[in-house]
């Protein structure tokens, strides 16, 4: 039983530069969360998709987040024009719906914007 | 709005020192508690989850128990590889989002 993946686990990049992470869940779960998680705080929740359809999303995600889960399988987050605020760890969970609603997280990506 | 408050922020123990973390919510009907572990730089590690007032989970130096307004993660004579910050969770009825609180983070002394 493999647990959530994510790459990469670390990326250092430019204002201004586009960045994009891939996140793998447990392969029976329909639900995978996105979160931001910043230094002393929790995970902070960004989106959420069931299967491949994107159900909601934080008004704190701006224009410059983008989500997908093509096929319902991996899920993938972009975000275009980084800004220094952007730096953080982004972090990965999924769940089955329905059974105890219990999330797994993956390891995370951090995420330098310099 | 769904509300997670943990205290204290911040724990030192020494080894052997039983101590209990604490959680308040405010949840407009709760589906789920949930307690997680986070090491340094790495993702959240589940550890229990809580449906129901008077619910209660163990699991080796942990303890975890639900009431209406809060829950507490008690720690029984930990040790230094229990250092970790202690994350809990919520979700409610009516959506599909989880609000965690701001963890607290415990140092277990040799």
């Amino acid at each position: 039983d493999t647990g959530v993946s994510q790459n990469p686990r670390h990326k250092i990049t430019k204002r201004g530069q586009n960045v994009t992470f891939r996140c793998d869940p447990i392969s029976e779960h329909n639900r995978l969360y996105w979160y931001r998680q910043t230094l002393g705080q929790g995970p902070e929740f960004l989106t959420y998709f069931q299967n491949e359809a994107q159900l909601e999303k934080s008004r704190l995600l701006s224009d410059r987040f983008s989500a997908e889960r093509p096929k319902g399988s991996f899920s993938t987050l972009e975000i275009q024009r980084t800004e220094q605020g952007d730096s953080a760890m982004y972090l990965c969970a999924s769940t089955q719906s329905g059974i105890a609603d219990t999330q797994y997280f993956g390891p995370g990506t951090r995420l330098t914007v310099l | 709005e769904d509300q997670v408050t943990q205290s204290p922020e911040a724990l030192r123990l020494q080894e052997g020192e039983s101590s209990s973390l604490n959680c308040s919510y405010t949840v407009s009907g709760l589906r789920g508690l949930f307690w997680y572990r986070q090491d340094p730089g790495k993702g959240p590690e589940f550890l229990f989850t809580l449906y129901s007032a008077g619910e209660e989970k163990e699991k080796e130096r942990l303890k975890a128990t639900l009431t209406k307004k809060e829950s507490f993660l008690h720690i029984t004579a930990p040790k230094p590889e229990d250092s970790a910050t202690y994350l809990c969770a919520v979700r409610s009825n009516t959506g599909n989002q989880f609000y965690f609180g701001t963890g607290t983070s415990l140092t277990v002394i040799p």
